[in-house]
């Protein structure tokens, strides 16, 4: 199957520092990339759609400022997390499709604030 | 609001068994339906989607029942194994007609008991 690789898997970053996190499909070109969240025992949600060549969108709720979203080729979109507070802290993932069914997820980040 | 609601919550199985998890959704424009299964610590893997204009569809001991008019459709793990215990979540998206991302149901933390 198609593979997405997320990159790191954990950080541990201080408040107000800025965190990067990159997905990258592997065996396909990936015109559209999800990043989601997913808080302990729930469910995931939506976070903002990276769309390559053009600015991302956002959920509804979600800080563009805090959350910057960067998909400069076919094959990567970055989520850059500006100063880092604790509440920040989660679980992110991100997703992929293949051709236009198929969605791949990556192997998540766990992002611990401190 | 939430557009796709699956239940039990959790659901504890006897090796064996059978596994059985609803979902439920509101959107009539939803035209792809994935069950994915995910491990503590790990992204979501997908185990089998179906679309609308099917009933019924299998892989191996993993079964999707689709119930166009009720909007409820389920997943059945036949022969329950201890290695299917994992969090499943339901899913929907207007893979077809527009937009791609994903709407997770809540989860469902299955445990085989040995």
């Amino acid at each position: 199957g198609a593979v997405v690789s997320q990159h790191p898997s954990w950080v541990i970053c201080k408040s107000g520092t800025s965190v990067k996190i990159e997905c990258r499909s592997l065996d396909f070109q990936a015109t559209t990339m999800f990043w989601y969240r997913q808080f302990p025992k729930q469910s995931l949600m939506l976070m903002a759609t990276s769309n390559e060549g053009s600015k991302a969108t956002y959920e509804q709720g979600v800080e563009k400022d805090k959350f910057l979203i960067n998909h400069a080729s076919l094959t990567l979109s970055t989520l850059t997390v500006t100063s880092a507070h604790p509440e920040d802290s989660s679980f992110y993932i991100c997703s992929a499709h293949r051709a236009s069914t198929e969605a791949f997820f990556g192997q998540g980040t766990r992002l611990t604030v401190v | 609001q939430q557009q796709v609601k699956q239940s039990p919550q959790s659901l504890i199985v006897q090796k064996g068994g059978i596994s059985i998890i609803n979902c439920a959704y509101e959107n009539t424009a939803f035209d792809y339906f994935p069950w994915y299964q995910q491990f503590p610590g790990k992204g979501p893997a997908l185990l089998i989607a179906i679309r609308p204009d099917v009933s019924e569809k299998k892989e191996g001991r993993f079964t999707i029942s689709f119930n166009k008019s009720a909007k409820q459709f389920s997943l059945h793990i036949m022969d329950s194994q201890p290695g299917d215990s994992a969090t499943y979540f339901c899913a929907a998206s207007t893979v077809y007609t527009g937009r791609r991302a994903l709407t997770f149901g809540s989860g469902t933390r299955l445990q085989v008991q040995p």
